[in-house]
């Protein structure tokens, strides 16, 4: 199994161009997450889906959008690039059953520059 | 207001020792807290986790207390390889938060394990 596949691994934007970064996951988990990470400053989430067309809203989600039309995928939307949003962006995914919620699997990210 | 602190930013030990890193948190009410490692370049990766009603959790040379009445976790690497080098990542998830899986973190503690 591949777990959670991001792409691009890198990528340089200018001030207000768009782009959009995947992820996928194979593991038919429900739930699924977009954190960023900046230097010494943990992981903060951005966005997280508990279902097919279900988002909403984490910690700090100014700027970016996301969507959930299948279980597999999750992309998360830049609209206008800012310099604030260079960071380093992490999927996630994870399954609840009834058992609750079980650790969370991370991809390797997405390293984005924004100039 | 709501905080979960890495006592320790970075942490040198020789290999052999015993690693012992620290997670603090105030205001909230964890169901159950994880441990996460991190190399660079890639995604965190789940270690161990652990319930608001365990005390102790071990996994081979991985060792995590809980303590509600201090609010902390104790997590230890016993008999240190300088493989365990890595930055390893405290994560609670909130009781009022378990229908959506959401985890906080800490900002992380860079271990070293010199030969």
């Amino acid at each position: 199994n591949a777990g959670v596949t991001q792409t691009p691994k890198f990528r340089i934007l200018k001030i207000g161009q768009s782009m959009t970064l995947q992820c996928t996951q194979d593991m038919n988990h429900n739930y699924m997450y977009w954190y960023r990470q900046d230097p010494g400053m943990g992981l903060k989430l951005i966005y997280y889906s508990v279902g097919a067309g279900i988002t909403d809203k984490g910690e700090v989600p100014n700027g970016y959008n996301v969507s959930r039309s299948t279980t597999e995928d999750f992309p998360l939307r830049l609209e206008l690039a800012a310099p604030s949003q260079t960071s380093v962006y992490f999927c996630a995914s994870s399954y609840r059953g009834e058992s609750g919620n079980q650790p969370q699997h991370f991809g390797d990210g997405t390293r984005l520059s924004i100039l | 207001s709501q905080k979960i602190e890495q006592n320790s930013e970075a942490l040198n030990i020789q290999e052999g020792k015993t690693a012992t890193l620290t997670c603090n948190y105030t205001n909230y009410s964890p169901a159950y807290l994880q441990w996460y490692r991190q190399d660079p370049g890639r995604g965190p990766v789940f270690l161990l986790l652990i319930r608001e009603n365990e005390k102790e959790k071990r996994k081979e040379r991985l060792k995590v207390t809980f303590d509600t009445t201090l609010k902390q976790s104790l997590f230890h690497i016993t008999a240190s390889q300088p493989a365990d080098s890595a930055t390893y990542l405290c994560a609670l998830l909130n009781a009022g938060g378990t229908s959506y899986g959401k985890l906080t973190f800490g900002q992380g503690t860079i271990l070293t394990v010199h030969p």
